[in-house]
């Protein structure tokens, strides 16, 4: 049973760069949510992606979206990548319609902006 | 204020002892409540989940949920130098889409 799979592991980007990062959900699982977790803190929501739509979504700016596919993997977008988007980027998914929805994290994409 | 608020530690405790880790929310309307735990440079893992109000038992995990005073915690029996790592608090409320909110973590080191 393959968990939640993110790519890259690592990513070493420029100010003003763009960057997009992967994520393929746990077999079963219909939902996918993205966060933003900085060095020291817990991680921060920044939107869940459901029937390919964008259906919740965090305190962060437009230059963050993203995407989900039929097949209910999903993508990360940033744009004009600035120094305080260096974080590790958790995808997590769960099973939609449940009232004990939970989340299984993958192992995170760690970006770098420089 | 914070959804969930935890306190950063770090909190150290020796081998052997009771661990406790405590948590706090502030949506009355939160109906799930977990723990992960997060090794230092790898993904939150999930370890508890309880969702009535008492206390849930998995092995030597013990969580405890006290909704009117919005309150929940995690003891650790017979801590294990293992079990250093940070303890994330999240909460879910089922009537916000099921959106989740975590705490920032609690530092946990057990000493040999």
């Amino acid at each position: 049973d393959a968990g939640v799979t993110q790519s890259p592991t690592h990513l070493i980007k420029t100010r003003g760069q763009q960057v997009t990062l992967r994520c393929s959900p746990k077999s079963g699982h219909d939902t996918v949510s993205w966060y933003q977790q900085a060095l020291g803190q817990g991680p921060q929501f920044i939107f869940q992606y459901y029937e390919e739509e964008e259906r919740q979504r965090g305190n962060f700016p437009d230059r963050f979206s993203g995407h989900q596919f039929p097949n209910y993997s999903s993508e990360l977008n940033v744009n004009a990548l600035l120094l305080g988007d260096s974080a590790l980027y958790l995808c997590a998914s769960s099973l939609k319609g449940t009232t004990n929805e939970k989340l299984f994290f993958g192992s995170g994409t760690q970006l770098s902006v420089l | 204020q914070k959804e969930v608020e935890q306190n950063s530690g770090p909190l150290s405790v020796p081998e052997g002892a009771i661990a406790s880790l405590n948590c706090t929310y502030s949506d009355r309307g939160s109906q799930s409540f977990f723990w992960y735990r997060q090794y230092s440079g790898k993904s939150p893992e999930l370890i508890m989940s309880i969702y009535s109000n008492g206390d849930k038992e998995d092995g030597r995990f013990t969580a405890q949920l006290n909704k009117a005073s919005q309150y929940v915690s995690l003891l650790i029996r017979d801590s294990q130098p293992s079990d250093s790592a940070t303890y994330l608090c999240a909460v879910q409320n089922w009537d916000n889409f099921n959106k989740f909110y975590f705490g920032s973590g609690t530092k946990l080191n057990v000493k040999p």
